[in-house]
């Protein structure tokens, strides 16, 4: 079993329409949950941030992490022909070394 | 404003090649990362360091190398090449836990092996 399960997609949604992206994890142990976005011949980059539990919100970005499920979700308000990428979700164990990474969700959105 | 820079960004390679990509960071971080990317298996973990000198297996080692001489170096060589190793490889660096997880990539390396 992967530690981190991430559907690959593609997902295409109309522009102005909420997107949902999900991952789950297997170990317990993760405190820290991160979203990374990757354009398409780029490195990823950090998208956002959650330690623990609970909702972090970045402007249209929202991240959502339910550690009593293993549960990790980002919301994209309003979306863009921009937030056109891939997106990746990623873990890491308090003190660990190794950040663990999802497959990543391709997304897109059509204007 | 450089960060992570990774060379070459593109290269072919015969079966039974031998290469190598380097990595460079100027942010003083202490962890550096080797990763290759594939469709439909995301980010594996080639090699880590956690500091000069020091290196580690990650995911998938097999088939390469790697050296940490200068904290802001991380070399990743390739033997003899095989067309398995045909991938986007990005090199990655974080400062150490007491100064935040953020991961920061290079922009790929991408490799092709015939």
């Amino acid at each position: 079993q992967k530690e981190v399960e991430q559907d690959p997609g593609p997902l295409s949604v109309p522009e102005g329409a909420i997107v949902s992206l999900n991952c789950t994890y297997s170990n317990s142990a993760f405190q820290y949950f991160m979203w990374y976005r990757q354009y398409s011949r780029k490195g990823p980059e950090l998208l956002m941030y959650t330690y623990s539990s609970g909702n972090k919100e970045d402007g249209r970005f929202t991240a959502q992490v339910d550690k009593s499920s293993k549960y990790i979700s980002l919301f994209i308000r309003d979306s863009q022909p921009s937030d056109s990428a891939t997106y990746l979700c990623a873990v890491l164990y308090t003190g660990g070394f190794k950040t663990i990474f999802g497959a990543g969700t391709r997304l897109f959105v059509k204007a | 404003n450089a960060g992570v820079t990774q060379t070459p960004k593109f290269r072919v390679l015969k079966t039974g090649q031998s290469m190598t990509l380097l990595c460079a960071q100027d942010m003083n971080h202490e962890y550096m990362y080797w990763y290759r990317q594939d469709p439909g298996m995301g980010l594996r973990l080639i090699h880590y360091s956690v500091g000069e000198g020091t290196t580690a297996k990650g995911e998938v080692p097999d088939g390469y190398n790697v050296s940490r001489l200068k904290k802001q170096n991380f070399l990743l060589g390739l033997e003899s090449a095989a067309p398995s190793q045909t991938s986007v490889y990005f090199c990655a660096s974080r400062a150490d836990g007491r100064s935040g997880n953020t991961i920061y990539f290079g922009e790929g390396s991408w490799l092709t092996v015939v």
